[in-house]
């Protein structure tokens, strides 16, 4: 069964840094593009990054442009999500999906609060 | 950028009972939209890709049609487990854009 588990959210001053990881398993990780999708507490769903098989394209969200990296180790089955400079905005749950068109598999999320 | 509005917010339907579900593109999108289900405190999961294209376990009572501009999602026959928020989501283009979502609750 595919299975997508996000790590790295928590708590952090505004203007902070996190990375977020996900760890892929029971699917050829390699071959499939991969997506950070977010939503606020109470609101719906945003498209964050999503990243092409080898890493060599990247999209953004225009509001994450600029202070969000997604990347990612296909020797280790992750995907990244770097993020700084953090905005009182950006608190969400964040989702780890495969896919860079619709996203067929979800992570469970992980909790980021921006807040001082 | 491409916007998606979804209608009605919230629908009130009896189990058993059709539900139709709008989702509307500001430029066409040709058919590359999909729909979502999500339940409070879960991962979204998805339903159809391709506007009518079912995924792999998902039931025949849900079943999504159009193109361009104008979709909608229906789910003929409503079971206990399908009341939840729904989204339709473009990846045309980018950025890939998700509606407001249509919450679908029992009446």
């Amino acid at each position: 069964e595919v299975q997508l588990v996000e790590s790295g959210g928590g708590l952090v001053q505004p203007g902070g840094s996190l990375r977020l990881s996900c760890a892929a398993s029971e699917f050829s990780f390699s071959t499939y593009w991969m997506s950070w999708v977010r939503q606020a507490p109470g609101k719906g769903l945003e498209w964050v990054a999503n990243i092409k098989e080898d890493g060599s394209e990247k999209y953004y969200v225009d509001s994450v442009k600029g202070r969000f990296t997604i990347s990612r180790d296909n020797a280790k089955n992750s995907l990244f999500l770097q993020m700084n400079s953090l905005r009182a905005e950006d608190t969400a749950v964040y989702y780890c999906a495969r896919g860079g068109w619709s996203f067929g598999f979800w992570g469970r999320g992980t909790l980021v609060t921006v807040s001082s | 950028e491409i916007v998606m509005t979804q209608s009605p917010a919230t629908l009130s339907v009896s189990p058993g009972e059709r539900a139709t579900l709008s989702c509307r593109a500001s430029q066409s999108v040709s058919s590359n939209l999909a729909w979502y289900q999500q339940k409070p405190g879960q991962a979204p999961r998805i339903l159809i890709y391709g506007a009518s294209t079912r995924a792999t376990g998902i039931p025949a009572r849900f079943s999504g049609s159009g193109s361009g501009t104008e979709f909608t999602l229906t789910i003929s026959s409503l079971q206990s487990e399908d009341f939840a928020v729904y989204y339709c989501q473009q990846y045309n283009n980018w950025p890939r854009a998700f509606g407001q979502g249509t919450k679908v609750e029992i009446k």
